[in-house]
């Protein structure tokens, strides 16, 4: 029962590098989430697919792109990292109804030198 | 957006003490639910609030949703090393997104 998957764990890029992290997960959930998590700043919302098919800007687009593969799969890319991009990321995933839980992945610890 | 400020940002307490976080919205809320992060791990959903002056318990935890729907707290009853991690609340609005916000999260250090 592996819930929402995210891979990499970690990962140590340079300033300009492109990387897409990845996300799934297997509950059949429509809706699913990414967030950005820094010291003191709680969860950010980056983007989000309410359901396959669609997607939306968050609180904190700007730097970043998204791919609603399949109901399954939501990728976050970062087309050219920045220092300011050193963040903990967060895939959520939920039913996409009101008074639904979000459900969350383990997490991407990356660093931008 | 929705305005969020949780309170205090960190507590410190020894174990056995009791601790509480409060969770204040500008606006009249729909609901308001509770995460639980510990050090190095993700958010988990804890519980959820929907009616007015709604009390809930989880064995030393419990949860209030204010009267006027604008404010929620979180108590947890003597403390253990266990409740260790940072508490967010996640609330929506009235007739707003069904996407929750989260506030900036209260961080609970207990002391042995």
């Amino acid at each position: 029962n592996a819930g929402v998957t995210q891979t990499p764990k970690f990962q140590v890029l340079k300033t300009g590098q492109s990387m897409t992290l990845q996300c799934a997960q297997d509950m059949n959930h429509n809706s699913m989430y990414w967030y950005r998590q820094d010291p003191g700043m709680g969860l950010r919302l980056i983007y989000y697919s309410a359901s396959e098919g669609t997607t939306d800007k968050g609180e904190v687009p700007n730097g970043y792109n998204v791919s609603r593969l399949n109901k399954r799969e939501f990728s976050l890319r970062l087309e050219s990292a920045a220092p300011s991009q050193t963040s903990v990321y967060f895939c959520a995933s939920s039913e996409g109804r009101a008074n639904q839980p979000q459900h969350f992945g383990d997490g991407t610890r990356l660093s931008i030198l | 957006g929705q305005q969020v400020m949780q309170i205090p940002q960190y507590q410190h307490v020894q174990e056995g003490e009791d601790f509480t976080t409060y969770c204040n919205s500008s606006t009249t809320l729909s609901n308001i639910q509770w995460y639980k992060q510990r050090p190095g791990g993700h958010p988990v959903f804890l519980i959820q609030l929907v009616k007015s002056g709604e009390v809930k318990k989880q064995k030393r935890l419990t949860f209030q949703f204010g009267e006027a729907k604008k404010n929620s707290s979180l108590h947890i009853t003597a403390t253990q090393t266990t409740d260790v991690g940072t508490y967010f609340c996640a609330l929506r609005g009235i007739g707003g997104s069904y996407i929750p916000t989260f506030g900036r999260g209260t961080s609970l250090i207990v002391h042995p």
